[in-house]
């Protein structure tokens, strides 16, 4: 079957660093994406990962391992407005762009 | 600017009643997508279209159905066969397969 598991919330102080994490299990992989996720609107795209390592974009990073069937989402210097539901994705197939998401991570940013 | 337009933002069927949900991007993408998002669960798969004049059901497709005449439009139809349709629907593009997707604000359907 396809499985995408990730902590269902979390909760972080404002300047802090947090991780959320995504474990996959699925029939193909193709790459893994990252969104984010205010409440009642539409996810918005942060990263994409298709080979192991680090992607580092601003204060997000996001981070694969292909053979752990394991990705992160490295959020630094937390801010108040980073309070938002994030979503893993993983593309099956190439050359296709349906992807599987996992329930996604509620993060709750404190001052 | 360029986006993605879902309308109408919040919507209400009768039983037995047939729905169209409008999905208008002016972003020159090939690809569209309908999500449905329930409460607990990821964004799943309605249908796709990856070209003008084609598309592909999705992992949840029954009880829905969707047009794509127009690169710009990808209208979804809840028909009266979906027994639970109530649940935040999304749309997106992609200019292609290896690019990311982009969402619009979604429609809320609920049941009255």
């Amino acid at each position: 079957g396809q499985n995408i598991d990730q902590p269902t919330e979390m909760t972080a102080t404002e300047g802090a660093i947090v991780q959320i994490n995504c474990t996959y299990q699925t029939s193909g992989f193709n790459g893994l994406f990252w969104y984010q996720q205010h409440a009642g609107e539409a996810p918005t795209f942060l990263s994409y990962n298709v080979l192991d390592g680090l992607e580092e974009k601003g204060r997000f990073s996001s981070f694969l391992s292909r053979s752990k069937g394991y990705s992160y989402l490295l959020l630094k210097e937390l801010q108040m407005k980073d309070s938002a539901s994030y979503l893993c994705a993983v593309r099956r197939d190439y050359n296709t762009d349906k992807l599987i998401f996992g329930t996604g991570t509620r993060l709750q940013v404190f001052p | 600017d360029g986006g993605i337009t879902q309308s109408p933002k919040y919507l209400f069927r009768k039983e037995g009643q047939n729905v169209t949900l409008s999905c208008e991007q002016n972003l020159n993408h090939d690809a569209m997508y309908w999500y449905r998002q329930d409460p607990g669960q990821g964004l799943r798969l309605i249908y796709y279209s990856q070209i003008v004049n084609d598309f592909q059901k999705g992992d949840i497709a029954e009880g829905y159905s969707v047009s794509r005449e127009k690169k710009e439009s990808f209208p979804l139809t809840v028909t009266s066969a979906q027994k639970n349709p109530t649940a935040f629907y999304l749309c997106a593009s992609s200019i292609d397969w290896s690019q990311p997707q982009h969402f619009g604000d979604g429609t809320r359907l609920s049941i009255l």
